[in-house]
C-alpha cells in the first residue's frame, strides 16, 4: 500500500488549453474524492465517486470540468479551456466502504498553474 | 459567512508549549469532526476525528467538540518543531446525504526550537 498517488505533481499550461490529472487511490478503497485548494484556503469539495458511479458534484464543478472513474479504480479529472482562476492544487482522496466517518486519505496533489 | 471559520494565524510558539487550535461552525447538521495536518506542498494528513460532542486523546493530541456552542478544538502538548504545519479542521454531515467534508481555511503553526 503506497497511499494515494497523483500525477503529475505540477502542471503549467497556457490559458485555453486542456489539462488532465490522474489519481490512483489506495487499492481497497471504493470511494474517491476530488478537492481543490487555493493558497491560504482549505480544500473545497469538487466531486465524489463510489466505485465507478459519480454520486455527488459541487456547484464549483463547472461544465469545463469532467471527472471519470471508468473501472472503479483510478480516476481522471479534465479541465477544458483552462482559465487563470483554475490555478490551484487539485487533491484526490480515497476512503473505504466501511468508513462511515469519512477518514479520507489524501494524495500530495497536482499543482496547476495557468498562465 | 463561511460554514466553518478558522483563524488563519500564523501562530508562533516556543518548543514545549501547549498549543490550542479552534474552529467554529454554523451548520448544526455536522456530526463528524476531524483535524488534518498539512505540510507545505503536501496533501492533508488525518490527525484526529471525533463523533458528536466529547473529547478524544491520542498521544500529545486532544480533540474536543462542543456541539452546543458549535466549537471544536485541538490541543497539542509538548509541541515540537516538527509540528510546524497548517492545521485544518473539517466536518461532515453524512446523514444529510452529503459525503463531502467541509474544511476550515487552516491555521499555520510555527514551533520555534
Amino acid at each position: 500500500d503506497t497511499g494515494v498517488s497523483q500525477n503529475p505533481r505540477h502542471k503549467i499550461t497556457k490559458r485555453g488549453q486542456n489539462v488532465t490529472f490522474r489519481c490512483d487511490p489506495i487499492s481497497e478503497h471504493n470511494r474517491l474524492y476530488w478537492y481543490r485548494q487555493t493558497l491560504g484556503q482549505g480544500p473545497e469539495f469538487l466531486t465524489y465517486f463510489q466505485n465507478e458511479a459519480q454520486l455527488e458534484k459541487s456547484r464549483l464543478l463547472s461544465d469545463r470540468f469532467s471527472a471519470e472513474r471508468p473501472k472503479g479504480s483510478f480516476s481522471t479529472l479534465e479541465i477544458q479551456r483552462t482559465e487563470q482562476g483554475d490555478s490551484a492544487m487539485y487533491l484526490c482522496a480515497s476512503s473505504s466502504r466501511d468508513n462511515v466517518n469519512e477518514k479520507l486519505f489524501f494524495g500530495s496533489g497536482t499543482q496547476l498553474s495557468v498562465l | 459567512q463561511k460554514e466553518v471559520e478558522q483563524d488563519p494565524g500564523p501562530l508562533s510558539v516556543p518548543e514545549g508549549a501547549i498549543v490550542s487550535l479552534n474552529c467554529t461552525y454554523s451548520n448544526s447538521a455536522f456530526q463528524y469532526f476531524m483535524w488534518y495536518r498539512q505540510y507545505s506542498r503536501k496533501g492533508p494528513e488525518l490527525l484526529m476525528y471525533t463523533y458528536s460532542s466529547g473529547n478524544k486523546e491520542d498521544g500529545r493530541f486532544t480533540a474536543q467538540v462542543d456541539k452546543s456552542s458549535k466549537y471544536i478544538s485541538l490541543f497539542i502538548r509538548d509541541s515540537q518543531p516538527s509540528d510546524s504545519a497548517t492545521y485544518l479542521c473539517a466536518m461532515s454531515a453524512p446523514d444529510t446525504g452529503r459525503r463531502a467534508l467541509t474544511f476550515g481555511s487552516g491555521t499555520r503553526l510555527q514551533v520555534q526550537p
